[in-house]
């Protein structure tokens, strides 16, 4: 079983839908949740980062954490033809100098 | 401020070469991290230097594949006697400690024929 699974997509919604995008994660030592999305042939951008169990809103975008089900989501609300991108769910213990834990990733595609 | 920046942006090599991509991280991080992604994978990670501190190597997987930064400035990442599946972008990340927000470069994409 790989640290983190993500459901590769593609996700296809049409403009103006509710998406949610989730992880899942073996490790329970993993304090520090991210989302970053990343356009096509583009670095990672971060768009949410959180730390424990809870929920963070930041305009159209939700994230949420569930450490005792060791599960993380991204909602994004009204979402927009830019808003089509790959998201990278990631993860990291308490210590600062452990590397980051990527998801494969989620193809989103939101269609005008 | 300028970002992150990797060079070259593509790199096509044929099979049993070496190739050296670079890295410029945002002045002032002291954090720098190198992660491969492959197609249709998540990043895997690499190498993590901090300061003068000694890198974090335990992603590397082989000993084809090396990385050196001087200071807190450019990084290379050495791959020597490419396989083809070396082919994948490689990310180069920099933040201003360790524990902080990682920002990206856009990558070098490798293609080994």
């Amino acid at each position: 079983q790989k640290e983190v699974e993500q459901d590769p997509g593609p996700l296809s919604v049409p403009e103006g839908a509710i998406v949610s995008l989730n992880c899942t994660y073996s490790n329970s030592a993993f304090q520090y949740f991210m989302w970053y999305r990343q356009y096509s042939r583009k670095g990672p951008e971060l768009l949410m980062y959180t730390y424990s169990s809870g929920n963070k809103e930041d305009g159209r975008f939700t994230a949420q954490v569930d450490k005792s089900s060791k599960y993380i989501s991204l909602f994004i609300r009204d979402s927009q033809p830019s808003d089509s991108a790959t998201y990278l769910c990631a993860m990291r213990g308490a210590s600062g100098n452990t590397p980051l834990v990527f998801g494969k990733g989620t193809r989103l595609s939101v269609i005008a | 401020g300028a970002g992150v920046s990797q060079s070259p942006s593509n790199k096509v090599t044929e099979k049993g070469k070496d190739v050296e991509l670079r890295c410029d991280p945002i002045s002032g991080h002291t954090a720098l991290y190198w992660y491969r992604q492959r197609l249709g994978q998540g990043l895997e990670f690499l190498i993590y230097f901090q300061g003068n501190s000694a890198p974090d190597k335990s992603g590397l997987p082989s000993d084809r594949f090396s990385a050196e930064r001087t200071g807190e400035s450019v990084s290379t990442l050495t791959i020597q006697r490419t396989q083809q599946e070396d082919s994948a972008v490689y990310l180069c990340a920099s933040s201003l400690r360790g524990a902080d927000t990682q920002y990206f470069g856009p990558g070098t994409r490798l293609t080994v024929l």
